[in-house]
């Protein structure tokens, strides 16, 4: 069966902390994502990387940092957590063989607050 | 960036009635997707319909795609409770990059 992990479901930093989020899939998958969700936003796009130790911005990355130094790992990095990156975070993979026509798998999301 | 926008932002239904979403997009698309998302969980993948189909059926769901008006709509039939969730559609970019619009409510009561 498909997994997508992530560290934390419920997360509570104070502001200037470094805050690290680990996503681990167990699909042997090329393409990892970090989306962050709010309401009335959506979902956007933080970052992704299609292949170990490669990473591209999304939509909305800056206080934001990432390392993927396995290929199953995802990490996002809050360097200096601030108020406003309380959010859920929400992690996928996708393999690249099918192209972009695959689906996404989504792990649970973790529900950050910065206080 | 937001790409789909989704209407209605909420809907509320009996049991056993029909749910149709809508959503709209700006670009050109490969597919479409639709998920769903439990409340304060991951999202789920429900259907995926290419660019050159017109409609897509999966159980309960119908989904058709109208890319001259940039349209897709989602339809469950015969609701229940469980299906009672935020859906969101979403177009695919590069890399599988998904651009997901704002999202509709359901809930559906007993």
């Amino acid at each position: 069966d498909v997994k997508v992990t992530q560290s934390s479901r419920y997360l509570v930093k104070r502001t200037g902390e470094k805050v690290f989020l680990e996503c681990v899939q167990d699909m042997d998958h090329e393409n990892m994502f970090w989306y962050r969700q709010d309401p009335g936003l959506g979902l956007r796009l933080i970052y992704f990387s299609y292949d170990v130790k490669m990473k591209e911005k999304g939509d909305i990355p800056e206080g934001y940092s990432v390392s993927r130094e396995k290929k199953e790992r995802f990490s996002l990095i809050l360097e200096s957590a601030s108020t406003n990156q309380t959010s859920m975070y929400l992690c996928a993979s996708i393999s690249s063989a099918g192209g972009n026509t695959d689906t996404q798998y989504f792990g649970p999301g973790t529900r950050l607050t910065v206080l | 960036s937001q790409q789909g926008e989704e209407d209605p932002q909420a809907l509320s239904i009996q049991e056993g009635e029909n749910a149709t979403m809508n959503c709209s997009y700006k670009t050109s698309i490969n597919n479409l997707q639709w998920y769903r998302q439990n409340s304060g969980r991951g999202l789920v993948h429900l259907i995926l319909i290419r660019s050159n189909e017109r409609e897509k059926h999966s159980g309960r769901l119908r989904v058709t795609l109208d890319t001259s008006k940039k349209s897709s709509s989602l339809l469950i039939t015969a609701s229940r409770a469980a299906d009672t969730a935020s859906y969101f559609c979403a177009t695919v970019e590069s890399y599988g990059k998904l651009t997901f619009g704002q999202g509709t409510i359901l809930t559906v009561h007993p």
